[in-house]
């Protein structure tokens, strides 16, 4: 069973336009989390949220708004798409009642900005 | 400001070699640490984590870290590699509910 799945894997698309980034996952977790790896493998934080609450937002441009209907799931839109934007976006979660605990990351969806 | 270093960008070696990483992390609290590993057009697997305890710590693989406060360190080793470990290794800290991550090491074991 998937633990932490993403959708769709890859994405292309022109600037300007709009797309989301779909996560979920099964495992009863309370925390849940947007990581962006760029083309150098440098993995950052972007977002975070616990209980559907946002608890993390690093510094992201307003073009990026998370989005958790329920605790299972955080999605990701992005607006106004950039070149720049071009990355692999790792959606992730993680235990309740232990926000030091490991994370668990989904497989990953690569986003080209042609 | 949390920062994790990572000594190596990039390392290649043989199969049966012995593989060691090293990490260091600038926040001088209770930390959690963490091991990932990333293969191939893979996502991030846990390899291993400290939280309190005996400061060596074993991983799965055959990957063992060990936890050295005074030198605010946690390496990664292996004794012995295999061509299947060649992936993406990072090193990883916890503060609270943030993550953060080293720049990664990438490993390539020749057969």
């Amino acid at each position: 069973d998937t633990a932490v799945s993403q959708t769709p894997k890859y994405l292309v698309t022109q600037m300007g336009n709009d797309k989301s980034i779909k996560c979920e996952q099964n495992l009863g977790h309370d925390t849940m989390y947007w990581y962006k790896q760029d083309s150098k493998k440098f993995l950052k934080i972007m977002f975070s949220y616990n209980n559907k609450e946002l608890i993390i937002n690093e510094t992201v441009p307003n073009r990026f708004s998370p989005k958790s209907p329920d605790k299972a799931h955080l999605n990701l839109h992005i607006n106004s798409l950039e070149l720049g934007d071009s990355a692999v976006y790792f959606c992730a979660s993680s235990p309740p009642g232990a926000s030091t605990d490991t994370q668990y990351f989904g497989p990953g969806t690569r986003l080209t900005v042609l | 400001a949390q920062s994790v270093s990572q000594h190596n960008h990039h390392v290649i070696l043989s199969e049966a070699a012995s593989l060691e990483l090293g990490c260091n992390y600038s926040y001088g609290g209770t930390v959690n640490l963490f091991w990932y590993v990333q293969y191939p057009g893979q996502h991030l697997q846990l390899l291993l984590k400290y939280f309190s305890g005996d400061p060596l710590v074993k991983g799965i693989k055959g990957f063992e870290a060990e936890f050295i406060k005074s030198k605010f360190s946690f390496n990664l080793r292996k004794p012995s590699v295999q061509w299947s470990d060649t992936a993406e290794y990072f090193c990883a800290v916890n503060q609270g509910y943030k993550l953060s991550f080293g720049a990664g090491t990438t490993v390539t074991v020749r057969a």
